[in-house]
């Protein structure tokens, strides 16, 4: 079945550095590339899609100049979350839309947590 | 504005019985359903899905129910093994968009 690989999965950084996460669609082309965001009992919550070839579309909310996207090919979108905040520690995990099955196909998620 | 829902943060059953995990959703635009299993520090990992023109989907021991008049669906489990325990979300996506839709999750525990 489809997978989507997701790295780091789990990284601790400082205050004011920039983390880059990186989701790849292994055996399968992803033109869109939904990241989520879920903090601790909360549900996952979207942060924004990314499009391979034009801009992403951020939600309501969401900082697009601190949490940069980038979907640089079929099979690669990143996301950057720069100068990093102790608030921004958080579960952050991407989704590929469905494929055989009907199942949105979820990367294994990345734990950041700012020190 | 938390359009699925979740009410029952956890729930325990013991081995061999049936398990009842419920979602409400409050947006009639949804017209996919799907639920996912979600072990700490790991992605949902996809369990059943139904569409709104049904009202019933079965796969092994998992069942969905979708009652769209009262915009509720659930799942059921039988019979519940230790394995299943796990957080589980139900989800949603509205028609002519991709995104989903998560509730809060429910933590089930089945008691060997």
């Amino acid at each position: 079945g489809a997978v989507v690989s997701q790295h780091p999965s789990r990284v601790i950084c400082k205050s004011g550095t920039s983390v880059k996460i990186e989701c790849r669609s292994l055996d399968f082309q992803a033109t869109t590339m939904f990241w989520y965001r879920q903090f601790p009992k909360q549900s996952l919550m979207l942060m924004a899609t990314s499009n391979e070839g034009s801009k992403a579309t951020y939600e309501q909310g969401v900082e697009k100049d601190k949490f940069l996207i980038n979907h640089a090919s079929l099979t690669l979108s990143t996301l950057t979350v720069t100068s990093a905040h102790p608030e921004d520690s958080s579960f952050y995990i991407c989704s590929a839309p469905p494929g055989q099955g009907g199942g949105y196909t979820f990367g294994s998620g990345t734990r950041l947590t700012v020190v | 504005d938390q359009q699925v829902k979740q009410n029952s943060p956890s729930l325990s059953v013991q081995e061999g019985r049936i398990s009842i995990l419920n979602c409400d959703y409050t947006n009639s635009m949804f017209d996919y359903f799907l639920w996912y299993k979600k072990y700490p520090a790991e992605g949902p990992t996809f369990l059943i899905s139904i569409s709104s023109i049904k009202d019933k989907n079965e796969d092994g021991r998992f069942t969905v129910f979708l009652n769209k008049s009262a915009k509720h669906l659930s799942l059921h489990i039988v019979p519940s093994q230790p394995g299943d325990s796990a957080v589980y979300f139900c989800a949603a996506k509205r028609t002519g968009a991709n995104n989903l839709f998560f509730g809060t999750g429910t933590r089930l525990t089945v008691i060997p």
